[in-house]
């Protein structure tokens, strides 16, 4: 059974302070990893995927993915009240199209 | 942009009844998903389709089918809905050339609510 675990929260944090998500994964085989955002009452949408050990950023957010420790991690920086949302965690399996979603993890950024 | 519509945004049932959940995508897709979501339990994928007339069984099929007779179009079919099955549906869908960004894209979900 694949799972992708994390903390459900509330995470709160101050606005402009870093938000750290995280994620751990049972599947080595898993290859592709999703940080979905999803505001309360609407669908999810992608803020970022990483396959590649190591960190990649795009603008204020960091994904961050260690294999070897099955560990998947989002960081927000500056962050703001908009992004207050669950946050989901994915992981894809090779050659698959299937994802496994962990429960999600909300945040709340206090003005 | 990628369009992902579901048919209602709302469904009010009655236990015993056949529900009909439609999903339409306008990119061509060959890959469609069905998912529900619920507190505590997150995103479980109940069905999923790779191409016209294909269909995989998910992790929670039971109780669910699916049917794809055109490839933008994906309906899930409670045959007989009971309250266990209120939820929120969402369906996504996925090019097909598998790369290492799969991104799948979501309709806005249906909340289905069974008396």
């Amino acid at each position: 059974q694949k799972e992708v675990e994390q903390n459900s929260g509330p995470l709160s944090v101050p606005e402009g302070a870093i938000a750290s998500l995280n994620c751990t994964y049972s599947d080595r085989g898993s290859q592709s990893f999703f940080w979905y955002r999803q505001y309360s009452g609407k669908s999810p949408e992608l803020i970022m995927f990483i396959y590649s050990n190591g960190d990649k950023e795009d603008g204020r957010f960091t994904a961050q993915l260690n294999k070897a420790s099955q560990y998947v991690s989002l960081l927000i920086r500056d962050s703001q009240p908009s992004d207050s949302a669950t946050y989901l965690c994915a992981g894809e399996g090779a050659g698959s199209y299937q994802l496994t979603f962990g429960k999600g993890t909300k945040l709340s950024v206090i003005p | 942009d990628v369009k992902v519509t579901q048919s209602s945004r709302y469904l009010v049932k009655r236990t015993g009844e056949k529900v009909f959940l439609e999903c339409v995508q306008d990119m061509d897709h060959e890959n469609m998903f069905w998912y529900r979501q619920d507190p505590g339990l997150g995103l479980r994928l109940i069905y999923f389709s790779y191409d016209v007339k294909m269909k995989e069984k998910g992790d929670i099929p039971e109780g669910y089918s699916v049917s794809r007779e055109k490839k933008e179009r994906f309906s899930l079919i409670l045959e007989s809905a009971s309250t266990n099955q209120t939820s929120m549906y969402l369906c996504a869908s996925l090019p097909g050339t598998i790369t290492y960004n799969n991104e799948q894209f979501f309709g806005p979900g249906t909340r289905l609510t069974v008396l």
